[in-house]
């Protein structure tokens, strides 16, 4: 069974960079896409971009000049990077593997933005 | 952009009830690659359908989705209290696979 489990700080300042990453477990990324969602408190789902594992990306536009999203097959992970953060961007960041919707998603990481 | 819109915004039934969960796309979803999940409080989301109408493996048979271009429908056809949850949408024919802003179902 495939698992997936994001890790990185829960807490960020805001202009900082959030780096945070994604270890999947129980199966390869090779052969598919992978996603970053992320989610506000009690708000709906963004979806941030997702990777092939080839390394070919797609970002959400609202976020493209300031996010970036990586593969690293040998580790069997995924990363997000996600510059100048702001209050706004405080959520539930969720890794998940794309194979006709997302259908395998990590609990999810908690970030928040404050000083 | 797709943009998705998701209504009604909240859905109250009983038990036992029909839901019926609609979400309209700005533009005509490409090959109808539309999916629907699940999301429970404090839970990741679960994908319950894919190509608007396929049933995802381990799904019970109550939920069915429909529809094509830009209408598209999830039914629960008997709701039972587990149900009780946020469903969104979201499309991945164009680019960009953003989600709709989900409806909320509450059992009563």
């Amino acid at each position: 069974q495939v698992q997936l489990q994001e890790s990185g700080p829960g807490l960020v300042k805001p202009s900082e960079t959030l780096s945070l990453t994604c270890a999947v477990s129980g199966g390869s990324v090779n052969h598919y896409y992978w996603g970053w969602i992320r989610q506000p408190p009690g708000k709906g789902l963004e979806w941030i971009g997702h990777i092939y594992y080839t390394g070919i990306t797609n970002y959400n536009s609202s976020l493209e000049s300031r996010v970036t999203i990586s593969v690293d097959t040998s580790k069997n992970q995924l990363s997000l990077r996600l510059r100048s953060m702001t209050a706004a961007d405080t959520a539930i960041y969720y890794c998940a593997r794309w194979n006709e919707g997302m259908d395998h998603w990590g609990p999810g990481t908690l970030v928040t933005v404050s000083s | 952009e797709i943009v998705l819109t998701q209504s009604p915004g909240i859905l109250s039934l009983s038990p036992g009830e029909r839901a019926t969960l609609s979400c309209r796309a700005s533009q005509s979803v490409n090959n109808n690659y539309l999916v629907w999940y699940q999301q429970k409080p404090g839970q990741a989301p679960r994908r319950l359908i894919f190509r608007a109408s396929i049933r995802a493996a381990g799904i019970p048979d109550r939920f069915s989705g429909s529809g094509s271009g830009t209408d598209f429908t999830l039914t629960i056809g008997r709701l039972e209290p587990e149900d009780s949850a946020v469903y969104y949408c979201q499309e991945h024919g164009s680019s960009s696979w953003t989600f709709g802003p989900g409806t909320k179902v509450e059992i009563k």
